[in-house]
């Protein structure tokens, strides 16, 4: 299997402008997560999906910010408008069953707001 | 909800070095543990899991045990290596509908 696959792998975008980052999760996997790390706040959970509908969006920081699953080989996470505390990675992470199991993480993405 | 609690870093150790990195957890449940490695400019990878009491993970010669006395996930290596250096996540998983709660990391250097 591919694993987990994210895009774009780096993006830098200025202040304002809508930003949108995309993941394909593990064939199969019925749960998929969004995650942000910073140095400041560690690995947040953002928001996840179970059978594409989602379950838990309580760590969505602000209304700029809004997650999708139309189905089950894609998500998007968007952002808009962008501003420079958004600068972060954001990883994708996939999973069978939920907690119990592992969940496998993309490469991640590297966002720049400047 | 559950939370995890690890030790605080950085750590830095000379190769050969034994390592420990704490972990405690608490949870209304019976949750999984597991704990993850994050290499410089990578997503996080399950470097092994257990998922009941007295269960023994173990992978590339880390190890730790499920400690349900002591709520404790404890991760250890007899003899680390320059490229261990990463960071390591604790996680327990499986009383919270579908979540992972992570702790904060913790970064491990090890010079030669």
């Amino acid at each position: 299997d591919a694993g987990v696959i994210q895009s774009p792998r780096h993006e830098v975008t200025e202040m304002g402008q809508e930003v949108t980052l995309r993941c394909k999760p593990i064939s199969g996997h019925d749960y998929l997560f969004w995650y942000r790390q910073t140095m400041m706040r560690g690995l947040e959970l953002l928001i996840y999906f179970n059978n594409n509908v989602p379950i838990d969006d309580s760590g969505m920081p602000e209304d700029r910010f809004s997650a999708k699953m139309p189905n089950a080989s894609f998500s998007t996470l968007k952002i808009q408008p962008s501003e420079p505390r958004d600068s972060a990675v954001y990883f994708c992470a996939s999973s069978l069953v939920g907690g119990h199991r592992e969940q496998y993480f993309g490469p991640g993405t590297r966002l720049t707001v400047t | 909800g559950d939370s995890v609690t690890q030790m605080e870093g950085p750590v830095t150790l000379s190769e050969e070095a034994f390592l420990t990195i704490n972990c405690t957890y608490t949870a209304t449940g019976y949750p999984s543990l597991f704990w993850y490695v994050q290499y410089p400019g990578e997503g996080l990878q399950l470097l092994l899991k257990a998922t009941k009491a007295d269960d023994k993970g173990s992978n590339k010669g880390f190890e730790a045990t499920y400690r349900k006395e002591t709520t404790s996930f404890h991760l250890e290596k007899g003899s680390v290596q320059v490229s261990d250096s990463a960071v390591y996540f604790c996680g327990a998983g499986g009383t919270s509908y579908g979540k992972l709660t992570f702790g904060q990391g913790t970064i491990l250097t090890v010079h030669p």
